[in-house]
């Protein structure tokens, strides 16, 4: 089963308006942290926003907030007043509580493809 | 430098080549990371270092052959490659530690192509 689910492949939006790309995640762990990195076509990931699984309170870091649906085990990234510069990949990932002593890779998900349009 | 460099960031190999992929991380971090990212894949984490020592292998076959000689340098050695190992290569680092946050950071990647 996978552990990260993204469900949209690709999305057209339209400049200014705001979207949402959805996020589920699959854990038996209590304590996980999850992730959303943007990737444009040059190829680094870039970090944007991040949620403990104990957090109250959803993230936020600019024009970038997280949903975050502990029950649902859902954690959405919604992006406020998109941008022709905002069209990349983006992906979902988690890390859970591992045995790495704190140094534990990440599980993606398949990404969702965003396009901004003027 | 800054953050997290990886060279070359293009190469195309033969199969019988042997060569070797370099990330360096200037961030002072402990942890490093080898993923491969496939196309219509998700990224697939490969290896895992914490302070020079390999703490995980993701069941990578072992014509991949990754060397951590100290926390800032990181290799991943090739040889007698598939095509199907044509994949962009992210290096990344962390500082490790036991609270959950623990953000990667990633270079640009090495394009690899496999004839």
């Amino acid at each position: 089963a996978q552990k990260i689910t993204q469900t949209q492949p690709g999305m057209f939006v339209q400049e200014k308006e705001a979207v949402t790309l959805d996020c589920t995640y699959d854990t038996s762990d209590q304590s996980y942290g999850l992730f959303w990195y943007k990737q444009p076509s040059s190829g680094e990931m870039i970090f944007l926003i991040y949620q403990g699984s104990y957090d109250e309170q959803n993230a936020t870091e600019g024009r970038y907030s997280l949903n975050f649906q502990k029950a649902r085990k859902s954690a959405n990234l919604v992006i406020s007043a998109s941008q022709l510069g905002d069209s990349a990949m983006y992906f979902c990932a988690m890390r859970e509580g591992g045995s790495g002593g704190g140094a534990d890779g990440l599980t993606f998900g398949k990404g969702t493809h965003l396009i901004i349009q003027p | 430098e800054t953050g997290v460099t990886q060279t070359p960031r293009h190469l195309v190999m033969g199969m019988t080549n042997k060569k070797s992929l370099k990330c360096e991380q200037h961030l002072g971090h402990n942890a490093m990371y080898w993923y491969k990212q496939s196309a219509k894949k998700p990224l697939e984490l490969m290896f895992v270092y914490n302070f020079k020592e390999q703490t995980e292998n993701n069941s990578v076959p072992s014509r991949f052959s990754p060397e951590c000689p100290n926390s800032s340098h990181l290799f991943l050695h090739l040889h007698t490659l598939q095509p199907e190992d044509s994949a962009l290569y992210l290096c990344a680092s962390s500082r490790p530690g036991l609270a959950a946050y623990n953000e990667q950071f990633f270079g640009p990647g090495t394009r690899l192509t496999v004839l």
